[in-house]
Order: C-alpha cells, then structure tokens, then sequence
C-alpha cells in the first residue's frame, strides 16, 4: 500500500538548534508531498509542499523541505528552532493531484528553552 | 478574514442519536474534505467534494454522509453514531486551481465528537 511514515513520534531539540522532522514515502510515480503542522487545539496549517522541480522547497516560519527520491525522504528542517516551533507535525501525500490527501501518524515537535 | 468554521466545536451524544456537523468556508473553494483524527493513526479522509453536488468517498466512509448543496456548506452527518466514532474531525477546503496540481489545504478549528 502506498503511504508515509513518520519513524519518529516525539522529536526534542534545544531552541536554537537546528531541527529535523522525517519523513519516507512509498509512492508510485510522482508523488505531491506536504507538510502541514498542527498547534495545540487548532487545525492544521500548510507548511510547504513538493511538486516537481527544485528538490529544496521552502516554505514557511522559516521552514525547509528536501525532497530525495534516492532515500524516498522528504525530511523537515529549520536550521533554528524556536519554542513556539513546537507543535504536531504532519507528513502527507497526494498520488494523482486531486487533493486528496494521506497523512502520516504525526511527530511531535518540543523545543527545549 | 478568510476562514473555515466548523459547528459545534465539542459534542457528546449517545449512540444512535442522529447528528449533523456542520462546515463553512468564506473563499469561494471549489473543494471541500471531511477528515478524522484518531492518536497514532494520523489524518483519515472520510469523504471529499469537488464541487456542488459532487462528493465521493475517501478512506473511511463508512457510518457517515455529506451532501455539498451549496459551495461553501459541507455537512457531515452520523446517522446512527457509534463509539468508534469518537474522534476529532476536522473540515477542509482548497482551491481547485488545475485539476493535476494539488493544492494548500485550509482547515477548520476541529469538532471533538464522543459517542457514549
């Protein structure tokens, strides 16, 4: 089944810090990846996405995807974290561009002050 | 302010009991998406909708109903809810700016729903 995994539930970096939240992909064919994150008692909020093109995709708060396709990885960076950085993080998939997305069990970003 | 509202925001209900929750949005977006949060099982998409009067299933549809009369209204109704459908749901819209080009999706705040 297609899908993206989130290996880690929890991540923990100290503020300032550069932080990294994984993600992998098994999809077929050419994938539209997403991250969207989540704060306490809120809906989700559209990070950045990867369609086709450059494999860094920036986006926002500072925010930065990098898309491999060698490693099947679309892992988050910030190269400093900040407390209100903590949050639920989401990795998704769209296969076909109809907006449908899936989404993985989520990563729980804490940065430390 | 461009937004997506969802109502109620808390509901306890009895199994059984027929519920609606409801879902709006201010932007004029063609899509709209009903998902279920459930801990360690990340987003489910129950039902989805391209348009008015267009609506299909997602990952999970079983035991709910939507409708799409309007654009920017996307209902999500529990016939008969059970205790399995506890969970928080989550009402979503996006642009449909090229039909292969998928799309920023915007979220309402989330309904807690518990089905005792």
């Amino acid at each position: 089944a297609q899908s993206v995994a989130q290996p880690e539930d929890q991540v923990k970096v100290a503020e300032g810090n550069p932080l990294t939240v994984k993600c992998t992909y098994s999809v077929s064919g050419n994938p539209y990846l997403f991250w969207y994150v989540q704060y306490p008692n809120r809906g989700l909020q559209f990070l950045l996405k990867y369609i086709t093109g450059d494999n860094l995709v920036k986006g926002s708060y500072g925010f930065e995807a990098e898309f491999n396709k060698s490693q099947t990885s679309f892992h988050l960076k910030k190269p400093s974290a900040l407390v209100s950085d903590s949050a639920l993080y989401f990795c998704a998939f769209d296969q076909t561009g109809a907006n449908n997305l899936f989404f993985g069990t989520g990563t729980r970003l804490t940065v430390i002050p | 302010e461009a937004q997506v509202t969802q109502n109620p925001r808390y509901l306890i209900t009895v199994t059984g009991k027929k519920l609606t929750v409801t879902c709006s949005q201010n932007m004029n977006h063609e899509y709209m998406s009903w998902y279920r949060q459930d801990p360690g099982l990340g987003l489910r998409q129950i039902y989805y909708s391209m348009n008015v009067e267009v609506t299909d299933k997602g990952d999970v549809p079983e035991g709910y109903k939507v409708s799409r009369k309007e654009k920017r209204n996307f209902p999500l109704i529990l016939e008969s809810p059970s205790p399995n459908q506890t969970s928080l749901y989550f009402c979503a819209s996006s642009p449909l700016l090229d039909r292969y080009l998928s799309n920023e999706q915007f979220f309402g705040p989330g309904t807690r729903l518990t089905v005792l």
